[in-house]
């Protein structure tokens, strides 16, 4: 049972275009969600975080916008960059549990 | 950010051996950690909780003696794969929290590779 769900295994944009990711979840029980990018052979980095009671986060060029009602999050990235190329994973966490669930993933390509 | 290493990056090791991989937080204490497994084009799927000074809190379908886990201090967990296969070849990553902080900072993950 997938909680954390990413539909799109891969995307490729234009270089400087906006890049859109999107994360779908089924656990209401989720009020914390994060976006970590990640290259082969290696840890996730952390990006961007939103709480649920936001419904939108921005730091630079990424945006992570959440709709609770339909239990979806999207990150925004703009203008991408050649050097964002990598696998994004989204997760969700429930209070005090501290457990990251996380999505399948979706390889991004920026061409340059 | 924080730092979280683990150890080694990379092993090889032959059937019915076992390895053990060490995931520490360096600048920062760490009560609890976790260990997740990744396959192929796959996610990072949670294996197992790692709580200092207790016993892990494993997933369903985790074996616990297979994947042996050990959190002797607040900046060192351990996982031992047990007897070795090679179906047990992965990429197996460490993350820590900091107290009452829900970001986690991940390690550099291990790639296991059991012939």
């Amino acid at each position: 049972d997938q909680q954390v769900k990413q539909n799109s295994p891969s995307l490729s944009v234009q270089e400087g275009r906006i890049s859109i990711l999107n994360c779908d979840y089924t656990n209401s029980m989720f009020d914390y969600f994060l976006w970590y990018k990640k290259y082969p052979a290696e840890g996730p980095t952390f990006l961007i975080s939103i709480s649920s009671i936001k419904d939108k986060n921005e730091d630079g060029r990424f945006t992570v916008f959440l709709n609770k009602s339909a239990k979806h999050l999207s990150l925004h990235i703009v203008p991408s960059q050649p050097g964002d190329s990598a696998v994004y994973f989204c997760a969700a966490i429930s209070s005090g549990t501290y457990k990251y669930i996380f999505g399948t993933g979706t390889r991004l390509k920026v061409l340059a | 950010g924080a730092v979280v290493s683990q150890h080694p990056s990379r092993v090889i090791c032959k059937s019915g051996t076992s390895v053990k991989i060490e995931c520490r937080s360096l600048d920062f204490q760490a009560t609890t950690m976790f260990w997740y497994r990744q396959f192929p084009k796959q996610s990072l799927m949670l294996m197992a909780t790692s709580n200092e000074g207790s016993k892990a809190t494993y997933e369903q379908g985790v074996e616990k003696d297979k994947f042996l886990i050990n959190h002797a201090s607040l900046t060192l967990s351990t996982l031992t794969v047990t007897s070795a296969h090679p179906e047990d070849s992965s990429f197996y990553i460490c993350s820590a929290s900091k107290p009452s902080n829900t970001e986690a900072f991940f390690g550099q993950g291990t790639r296991l590779t059991v012939v």
